[in-house]
């Protein structure tokens, strides 16, 4: 079965700096998605940004990126030019492209990492 | 405006008096799913729906009932509540279940207490 870890349940960072989420999972599939969500104090879920595993690029979503690593399994989050606004939890997850072994279109989550924002 | 509503957004209860949160899409998705989130465990997915009257268990079932009569509504049922469903439950729609490029779109989220 799959799993995420984020290692890391607590971030900080300064206004205007930059800041990288780590997590890692655990497939045999070669194929299936990742995504960071974030979680701000309304609980709403919000998607960051998605990575394909089949694509090399790393994806950008404006301050929001990715690295990467198929090989190594790693999937962490930069978060550019800090924003007061994006203190929130953010959760890792992921998603396989078949059925075997679990439900289709289960998104399998890491525990989350609460990053603060100080001003 | 697109979105997943859920009702109620908070709910406190007894242990054994059935409740209902229910889950509405104005999207036109097909595949709708409920989770439920803990301290410490991220979210983890109790049922979910490919499409109206399919629906199939996720990672954490047990005592949790779902139905998918119309294609915008999946209620998701707790006939016999317990302490240990306490929880923060999120539902999740996304176009199709098949096309996993997708994305999920999450409801606002029920804060549920059984007493």
């Amino acid at each position: 079965a799959q799993t995420v870890t984020q290692s890391q349940p607590e971030m900080s960072v300064q206004e205007a700096e930059t800041v990288t989420l780590s997590c890692t999972y655990d497939t045999s599939e070669s194929d299936y998605y990742l995504f960071w969500y974030k979680q701000p104090p309304s609980r709403q879920m919000i998607l960051v940004i998605r990575q394909e595993a089949y694509k090399q690029q790393n994806a950008t979503e404006n301050r929001f990126s990715v690295n990467f690593q198929k090989a190594a399994k790693s999937f962490s989050l930069k978060i550019s030019d800090s924003q007061l606004g994006d203190a929130a939890m953010y959760f890792c997850a992921y998603r396989s492209v078949s059925n075997y072994g679990g439900s289709q279109g289960n998104l399998i989550f890491g525990k989350g990492t609460k990053l603060s924002v100080k001003p | 405006e697109a979105q997943v509503t859920q009702n109620p957004r908070y709910l406190i209860t007894v242990t054994g008096k059935k409740l209902t949160v229910t889950c509405s899409q104005n999207m036109n998705h097909e595949y709708m799913s409920w989770y439920r989130q803990d301290p410490g465990l991220g979210l983890r997915q109790i049922y979910y729906s490919m499409n109206v009257e399919v629906t199939d268990k996720g990672d954490v079932p047990e005592g949790y009932k779902v139905s998918r009569k119309e294609k915008r509504n999946f209620p998701l049922i707790l006939e016999s509540p317990s302490p240990n469903q306490t929880s923060l439950y999120f539902c999740a729609s996304s176009r199709s279940g098949f096309r996993f490029t997708d994305t999920q779109y999450f409801g606002p989220g029920t804060r549920l207490t059984v007493l």
